[in-house]
């Protein structure tokens, strides 16, 4: 079973609206880490957010902000009014505790285009 | 600060041959993870090694190979490369013990 699912596919949008970017993931586990990262076109993957699963604040960094719920165990992540340099494929990330502690479980991501 | 650097960017193998991918981690990470991702997928996890040694692996054969130096660097060795195998190669870092994992640019290997 997936243990991360983005259902979103493609994302289209135009420039200045708010986009979010669904993430629901599985896990039996009480203690495990969840994660945002960025992968524009030259491929690295940027790091942009880590939650721990006992830390259910909101957060907000600029013009991102992320929204972790544990009853839907959804992580989502929204772009407020987005940019062009903000199409990119985002991938959200799992992490277990135990002996997978360390390992990445990454959904299959979401192609977001912003359109000037 | 260097991040994390890869070598080389691109490669091109032919089918059955072997091909080894190289990885420095950033500065104070002793920790190494290497993804393998195909084209529109997610990264898969191949291994991680620490202290010079494969700690965990992901669901991956044999063929795929591992080491890491003590200056905390790796390499992964993939043999009897198949067409299946093209992709992009992501190493990985983080120090012990944290789990935020900085990311090299990848490898982008071709099997034709």
């Amino acid at each position: 079973a997936q243990k991360v699912t983005q259902a979103q596919t493609e994302i289209s949008v135009v420039e200045k609206e708010d986009v979010t970017l669904d993430c629901v993931y599985e896990t039996r586990d009480t203690t495990y880490y969840l994660f945002w990262y960025k992968q524009p076109p030259s491929g690295e993957l940027v790091f942009l957010i880590r939650r721990n699963s006992f830390d259910e604040q909101n957060e907000i960094s600029g013009r991102y902000s992320w929204n972790f719920q544990k009853s839907t165990s959804s992580f989502n992540f929204t772009i407020t009014a987005s940019q062009v340099v903000d199409s990119a494929v985002y991938f959200c990330a799992l992490s277990e505790g135990g002996s997978t502690l360390g390992r990445l479980y990454f959904g299959r991501g979401t192609q977001l285009t912003v359109w000037p | 600060d260097a991040g994390v650097t890869q070598s080389p960017t691109h490669l091109i193998k032919t089918r059955g041959q072997q091909v080894t991918l190289r990885c420095s981690p950033k500065s104070g990470h002793d920790t190494v993870s290497w993804y393998q991702q195909a084209l529109g997928q997610g990264p898969q996890f191949i291994f991680q090694y620490y202290e010079e040694e494969e700690r965990q692996r992901g669901n991956f054969p044999d063929r795929f190979s591992g080491h890491q130096f003590p200056n905390y660097s790796s390499e992964l060795n993939v043999n009897a490369l198949l067409l299946g195998d093209s992709a992009l190669y992501l190493c990985a870092s983080s120090r012990t013990a944290t789990y935020e994992q900085y990311f090299g640019p990848g490898t982008r290997l071709t099997v034709t």
